[in-house]
């Protein structure tokens, strides 16, 4: 059974502080890893996509992949009430496989 | 705009009634996905399509149908048999549904509650 694991928190970050949020995946063969923005009651959006080991930066938001310890990192910096939401991770051979998601509390 | 279409928001279903969900997407995505969330979990894959006329049951096809009779179209039917249906429905496109790694897009989502 292919699982993706998450912290299902939640966590909780001061604002303007990094939030750190992790991944862990079962299937080694995995090529491809996307990090999703939940808010409460809304459908998921993309954040980031990462295919190769090492970082990926995009404004406030890095994702981390390394592939020979199967997991996937996304940090937040200078952390935003606005970024708090569910944060979930999915990870991608032949088919997406979804982690439950992480809870991320920024407090002001 | 680009985009994908789910209707209706909210929907309430009575006790042995079938009801259907629709999805349209604009986007010229060949592949098309439902997907149920509940309250405090992740997303669990019903159904999946990757051309017109062909789909594929995910983990928790029982009590759910399909058809993809247009590339746009996606509708989902929560049958009868579907005893606890009451949860948050998901629809989703991406550009092809085969081994690269083409990001999913969502719809706004529809909330189905049986009363």
């Amino acid at each position: 059974q292919k699982e993706v694991e998450q912290n299902s928190g939640p966590l909780s970050v001061p604002e303007g502080a990094i939030a750190s949020l992790n991944c862990t995946y079962s299937d080694r063969v995995s090529q491809s890893f996307f990090w999703y923005r939940q808010y409460s009651g809304k459908s998921p959006e993309l954040i980031m996509s990462i295919y190769s080991n090492g970082d990926k930066e995009d404004g406030r938001f890095t994702a981390q992949l390394n592939k020979a310890s199967q997991y996937v990192s996304l940090l937040i910096r200078d952390s935003q009430p606005s970024d708090s939401a569910t944060y979930l991770c999915a990870v991608k051979d032949y088919q997406l496989i979804w982690g439950a998601g992480t809870k991320l509390i920024i407090k002001p | 705009d680009g985009g994908i279409t789910q209707s209706p928001k909210y929907l309430f279903r009575k006790e042995g009634q079938n009801v259907t969900l629709s999805c349209e997407q604009n986007l010229n995505h060949d592949a098309m996905y439902w997907y149920r969330q509940d309250p405090g979990q992740g997303l669990r894959l019903i159904y999946y399509s990757q051309i017109v006329n062909d789909f594929q049951k995910g983990d928790i096809a029982e009590g759910y149908s399909v058809s993809r009779e247009k590339k746009e179209s996606f509708p989902l039917t929560v049958t009868s048999a579907q005893k606890n249906p009451t949860a948050f429905y998901l629809c989703a496109s991406s550009l092809d549904g085969g081994l690269t790694g083409n990001t999913i897009y969502f719809g706004e989502g529809s909330w189905l509650t049986v009363v």
